[in-house]
């Protein structure tokens, strides 16, 4: 069965160590996210991207990059992890905008 | 800016004790309104997803209903198992790019 799946599924990371977290999806979608989910806001949007070599900030990407090579993946690096980073990532993905999101299982990250 | 706001924050029932869930949304203009349910330790699932004012979709013991400013999810004689928190979402016709606004949820234990 096509799936999403994210990798590690929980991380321990220290203060100023560049962090990447894997997100790939066998449905062949074009449409991935990243958010993050925090106690007091939710799931919020960190980066989205339409489709091969195509990425774009969301409305909390400060500190993080993505990159899109294939369709299957959207790895999303924090570039110099912060004790603010500390949260539960989530991945997502969709066929065409408007269709509904699939998420994967959440990575737990705690930056020390 | 869209916005969407869920009550009641916690909800305990005892099993077979019907009761409804509310997401109360402000978008310019609604593309989708989305349910998911999510389980500790885990990513969201999919419920349902509303288009357009009076629809509605079943699915078990739950109900989703729509109107120009909020949606319900219903529950009907829940079940321990229907325990989750679940989370409602908006995409605005407004966003090219699919964007998902989350609620904060609602914490739903049913005990036995």
């Amino acid at each position: 069965d096509a799936e999403i799946t994210q990798s590690p599924r929980h991380k321990i990371t220290e203060t100023g160590r560049q962090v990447t977290l894997a997100c790939h999806q066998t449905w062949n979608h074009n449409n991935m996210f990243w958010y993050r989910q925090d106690l007091g806001h939710g799931l919020r949007l960190i980066h989205y991207s339409y489709g091969v070599q195509d990425t774009n900030k969301g409305e909390v990407s400060d500190g993080y990059s993505v990159s899109r090579s294939n369709t299957e993946d959207l790895p999303l690096t924090l570039e110099s992890a912060a004790s603010s980073q500390t949260s539960v990532y989530f991945c997502a993905s969709v066929r065409e905008v408007g269709e509904t999101q699939y998420f994967g299982p959440g990575t737990r990250l705690l930056v020390l | 800016e869209d916005q969407v706001t869920q009550s009641p924050e916690a909800l305990r029932l005892q099993e077979g004790e019907s009761s409804s869930l509310n997401c109360s949304y402000t978008v310019s203009g609604l593309r989708g309104l989305f349910w998911y349910r999510q389980d500790p330790g885990k990513g969201p699932e999919f419920l349902f997803t509303l288009y357009s004012a009076g629809e509605e979709k079943e699915k078990e013991r739950l109900k989703a209903t729509l109107t120009k400013k909020e949606s319900f999810l219903h529950i009907t004689a829940p079940k321990p198992e229907d325990s989750a928190t679940y989370l409602c979402a908006v995409q605005s016709s407004g966003t090219s790019y699919g964007k998902l606004t989350f609620g904060q949820g609602t914490i739903l234990t049913v005990h036995p």
